[in-house]
C-alpha cells in the first residue's frame, strides 16, 4: 500500500514571504501522480496543483510550485508571496496510474499572519 | 463552488436510526467517491463508483451502505452507526479516465450520539 506522510501538523508565515509545505511518500510503482489540494476552513477542498510521475519539470501555478525529486519520493509544495486567503489544511495525495483513489497524508495546518 | 453539493451539511443521529446522505454533482463526470474525514487522520477512501458500477470498497463496514443510481448522483446510506463513526463525509467526482482531477463537495459532518 502506499503511504504519504506530512511531518509538518502546522506551519506558520508572514503575508508575502515564501513558505515550503513538505511531503514524502512510499511507493513501488514508477508512474503515478501526485497532488497538493487546500481545505480552507469553509471545507470545500480544492486542487492547488499536481505532478505526473513520468515529468521530470517541476510543476506550478501561479504563486505555487513544487519540488519533485522522483528518487527520493519527496514531493514539497512552495507557496510564494503568501496571502491571507492562503490559510488552509494543505494534503498531499498520491493516486497510482491505473487507479482512482487518492491516498491522503494527514495535513499540514497553514496559517498567514499580517 | 466546485459544482458538487452534498446535503444535508450537518446531521446529528442516534445509534438506531436510519439516515441518508446525498451528493450531487453537475460536472458530468463519471466517477464518483465517498470519502471520510476524522480528526488526526488522513482522509479514508470509502467506495468508488464508475459509471453507477462500485470500482472500490475499501473494507467499509456494511452499516454503510452506497447506492448510485445514476452518473450525477451518489448516496450514502447510514444505520446502526457507531459514535466513533462521527466525521466528515465527503463526496468528490472526476472524469473518470486518465490523469483526472477530483472535485470536492462541502461535506456532511455527521454526529453520531
Amino acid at each position: 500500500a502506499q503511504t504519504v506522510t506530512q511531518s509538518q501538523p502546522e506551519m506558520s508565515v508572514q503575508e508575502a514571504e515564501t513558505v515550503t509545505l513538505s511531503c514524502t511518500y512510499d511507493t513501488s510503482e514508477s508512474d503515478y501522480y501526485l497532488f497538493w489540494y487546500k481545505q480552507p476552513p469553509s471545507r470545500q477542498m480544492i486542487l492547488v496543483i499536481r505532478q505526473e510521475a513520468y515529468k521530470q519539470q517541476n510543476a506550478t501555478e501561479n504563486r505555487f510550485s513544487v519540488n519533485f525529486q522522483k528518487a527520493a519520493k519527496s514531493f514539497s509544495l512552495k507557496i510564494s508571496d503568501s496571502q491571507l486567503g492562503d490559510a488552509a489544511m494543505y494534503f498531499c495525495a498520491y493516486r497510482r496510474n491505473s487507479g482512482y483513489a487518492l491516498n491522503f497524508g494527514k495535513g499540514t495546518s497553514l496559517l498567514v499572519t499580517p | 463552488e466546485t459544482g458538487v453539493t452534498q446535503t444535508p451539511r450537518h446531521l446529528v443521529m442516534g445509534m438506531t436510526n436510519k439516515k441518508s446522505l446525498k451528493c450531487e454533482q453537475h460536472l458530468g463526470h463519471n466517477a464518483m467517491y465517498w470519502y471520510k474525514q476524522s480528526a488526526k487522520k488522513p482522509l479514508e477512501l470509502m467506495f468508488v463508483y464508475n459509471f453507477k458500477e462500485q470500482t472500490e470498497n475499501n473494507s467499509v463496514p456494511s452499516r454503510f451502505s452506497p447506492e448510485c443510481p445514476n452518473s450525477s448522483h451518489l448516496f450514502l446510506h447510514l444505520h446502526t452507526l457507531q459514535p466513533e463513526d462521527s466525521a466528515l463525509y465527503l463526496c468528490a467526482s472526476s472524469p473518470g479516465e486518465g490523469n483526472d482531477e477530483q472535485y470536492f463537495g462541502p461535506g456532511t459532518r455527521l454526529t453520531v450520539t
